[in-house]
């Protein structure tokens, strides 16, 4: 079976300082990883996906994530923060079947002035 | 513009009441899921639909019901069997392509409270 931990519930930071949102990964086989955003009252925006090519993974709005087999990590960065990237933040574990998408709990991202 | 529709965006139930919650995409998507969604607790898979006229439970479907008639349409309808039903729902679809199969694009979600 597999799971995921985001292992912080806030995370806050000053504009124009880098984000980093942790996430940890279980899985009995390679997994397909992914990061969504969720701005309020909103549906969740696909941020990038991991599907076991490059390590480094690229999304939009200057977001990369950075899978770690042996870490068993997809943490989530960005070199500076926006305003607008005040939001929630979902990583996601999917398996072979396909439909079984494994949400964490997600991390709700404060930006300061 | 391709997307999936919820509708509403806003939706109030009575006690004893059964509701029903839109779902509709262009996207020809093949699979269409729906979630709930409570604070602080991520998303949980309620029903999902991997092709017309075909539906399976998810982690949650007690109190729920679905209905897949058209490809484009997916209705969630909570039942007076959903003791707690106050939350926000998600559907989603995925293109039937095996390698975006792990891709889920979502709805704007309905917020369903309980009078």
């Amino acid at each position: 079976a597999q799971s995921v931990t985001q292992l912080d519930s806030h995370v806050s930071v000053s504009e124009g300082t880098p984000v980093l949102l942790r996430c940890n990964y279980s899985s009995s086989y390679s997994p397909s990883l992914f990061w969504y955003v969720q701005h309020p009252n909103k549906g969740l925006q696909l941020l990038l996906k991991y599907t076991s090519a490059a390590t480094l993974v690229k999304g939009i709005n200057g977001f990369e994530a950075e899978f770690k087999k042996s870490e068993t990590s997809f943490h989530l960065t960005k070199p500076s923060a926006h305003m607008s990237d005040a939001a929630e933040y979902f990583c996601v574990v999917s398996g072979n079947s396909g439909y079984a998408l494994n949400f964490g709990k997600g991390t709700s991202l404060l930006v300061t002035p | 513009d391709g997307g999936i529709t919820q509708s509403p965006k806003y939706l109030f139930r009575k006690e004893g009441q059964n509701v029903t919650l839109s779902c509709e995409q262009n996207l020809n998507h093949d699979a269409m899921y729906w979630y709930r969604q409570d604070p602080g607790q991520g998303l949980r898979l309620i029903y999902y639909s991997q092709i017309v006229n075909d539906f399976q439970k998810g982690d949650i479907a007690e109190g729920y019901s679905v209905s897949r008639e058209k490809k484009e349409s997916f209705p969630l309808t909570v039942t007076s069997a959903q003791k707690n039903p106050t939350a926000f729902y998600l559907c989603a679809s995925t293109p039937g392509l095996a390698d975006l199969k792990n891709i889920q694009y979502f709805g704007a979600g309905t917020r369903l409270s309980v009078l």
